[in-house]
């Protein structure tokens, strides 16, 4: 099973700021078939990114993917308000596919 | 539009089966696959397993083998998860999600909340 560790666990950071996130994977994820998801309290996951760096339909520009192999990021290059919620990867290379334990942007 | 709507909260005692729905609308729901991921109160999301909805074929999580069954009824297009030899451990809000065969999950639906209690 693929182990994936984010971190931070928690970022502060005040709206404007640049966000990055970090993934990192126990083994290749061979094909990038990594996703980043946006959850809010009380709401399911929201698909950001997926196949490493390709945004979803209708996510904002302000999102980018990147990384291969071992190690990916996203990054959010200016935070806004709607933007503070918790994020996690995926990785949907490999059966079981698993989640990160999720990274925490909140309002500093 | 996309749309999963899941059934309602579910109260069941240990040792106890439950079976969740999700009814599918807004596309056409044999081309593309249902995953049922659960998420425990605090913790992080978790992979059960999948349905390929164009062939009825399924894939669980080894966690799960011998507990879950993914089935579909494509004449309502509606997905079901059922869940057997509940536990405590097995409180938790269930989605469902779609997405295209070998991609990530685009779609989520409400989500369900199972508590499983004496």
């Amino acid at each position: 099973e693929i182990v994936l560790t984010q971190s931070p666990g928690t970022l502060s950071l005040s709206q404007g700021e640049r966000a990055t996130l970090s993934c990192r994977a126990s083994q290749s994820v061979i094909s990038s078939n990594l996703a980043w998801y946006q959850q809010k309290p009380g709401q399911a996951p929201r698909l950001l990114i997926y196949g490493a760096s390709n945004r979803a339909t209708g996510i904002p520009d302000r999102f980018s993917g990147s990384g291969s192999g071992t190690d990916f990021t996203l990054t959010i290059s200016r935070l806004e308000p709607e933007d503070f919620a918790v994020y996690y990867c995926q990785q949907y290379d490999n059966s079981p596919q698993t989640f990160g334990q999720g990274t925490k942007v909140e309002i500093k | 539009q996309v749309q999963l709507e899941q059934s309602g909260a579910e109260v069941k005692k240990p040792g106890a089966s439950v079976k969740l729905s999700c009814k599918a609308s807004g596309y056409t729901f044999i081309n593309y696959a249902m995953y049922w991921v659960r998420q425990a109160p605090g913790q992080r999301l978790e992979w059960m397993g999948w349905i390929n909805a164009g062939n009825g074929n399924t894939k669980y999580s080894q966690k799960f083998q011998g507990r879950v069954t993914i089935t579909m009824d494509t004449s309502a297009s509606t997905a079901h998860m059922e869940l057997g030899s509940l536990r405590s451990e097995d409180t938790a809000v269930y989605y469902c999600a779609r997405a295209p065969l070998g991609s990530a999950m685009n779609y989520w639906g409400q989500g369900t909340l199972v508590t499983v209690s004496t």
